[in-house]
């Protein structure tokens, strides 16, 4: 029972440089996100997308790239790495294209910028 | 924009109470609504989630009720356990036909002692 399987758990980046956090799941879900989570802020919604080739925006999106070749794999590229995205990220999917359902987490990857 | 508030931040008590954890949003034209788990370093797993035309839904220990006409949602949890030590939060989610996705609120810290 893989589910979402996101990697790497743990990165430290240098400014400046790039990097792709990857996120798999198993389950043909249609609907996968990426989040980041930081202290007193919440979870926070950075890039969604609805189905292969599909692709939207979400609260903070500045910095960040994804795109979704298949249905199973969603990256989050993070081109020039700056201390503002240290955080935890979590990648989540649902079944449903259109509106979430239950949504099934990965663990987490956590990123320090120094 | 959807604002969700979680109330109380943070909560401790002896083990066996019965406890309410209580969700408001500022929206209420939402598909669903639901109310998620998260333990430290962890993801976070769903607990229930409850569709519009619902008014609550029960797992176990667990009873989460909705007013949407309110803008509230509150889960109940039941002979409270220390295994129930945990950040519980909760997420309103918009028709994503409208290009919205889920909206979490910052959680509540709960801490059952045995």
């Amino acid at each position: 029972n893989a589910g979402v399987t996101q990697t790497p758990k743990f990165q430290v980046l240098k400014t400046g440089q790039s990097m792709t956090l990857q996120c798999a799941q198993d389950m043909n879900h249609e609907y996968m996100s990426w989040y980041r989570q930081d202290p007193g802020m919440g979870l926070r919604l950075i890039h969604y997308s609805v189905g292969a080739g599909i692709t939207d925006q979400g609260e903070v999106p500045n910095g960040y790239n994804v795109s979704r070749s298949t249905t199973e794999d969603f990256p989050l590229r993070l081109l020039s790495a700056a201390p503002s995205q240290t955080s935890v990220y979590f990648c989540a999917s649902s079944a449903s294209g259109v509106n979430t359902g239950e949504l099934f987490f990965g663990e987490g990857s956590r990123l320090t910028v120094l | 924009k959807q604002e969700v508030t979680q109330i109380p931040a943070a909560l401790s008590v002896p083990e066996g109470e019965n406890l309410v954890l209580n969700c408001s949003f500022t929206d209420s034209a939402i598909y669903n609504l639901q109310w998620f788990r998260q333990d430290p370093g962890k993801g976070l797993t769903s607990l229930l989630l409850i569709q519009s035309s619902q008014r609550e839904q029960t797992s176990g220990r667990l009873n989460a009720s909705l007013d949407k006409s309110s803008g509230r949602s509150t889960l109940y949890i039941a002979a409270s356990q220390p295994g129930d030590s945990a950040t519980y939060l909760c997420a309103p989610e918009p028709d994503r036909q409208a290009g919205t996705a889920l909206i979490f609120g910052k959680g509540t810290t709960l801490s059952v002692s045995s």
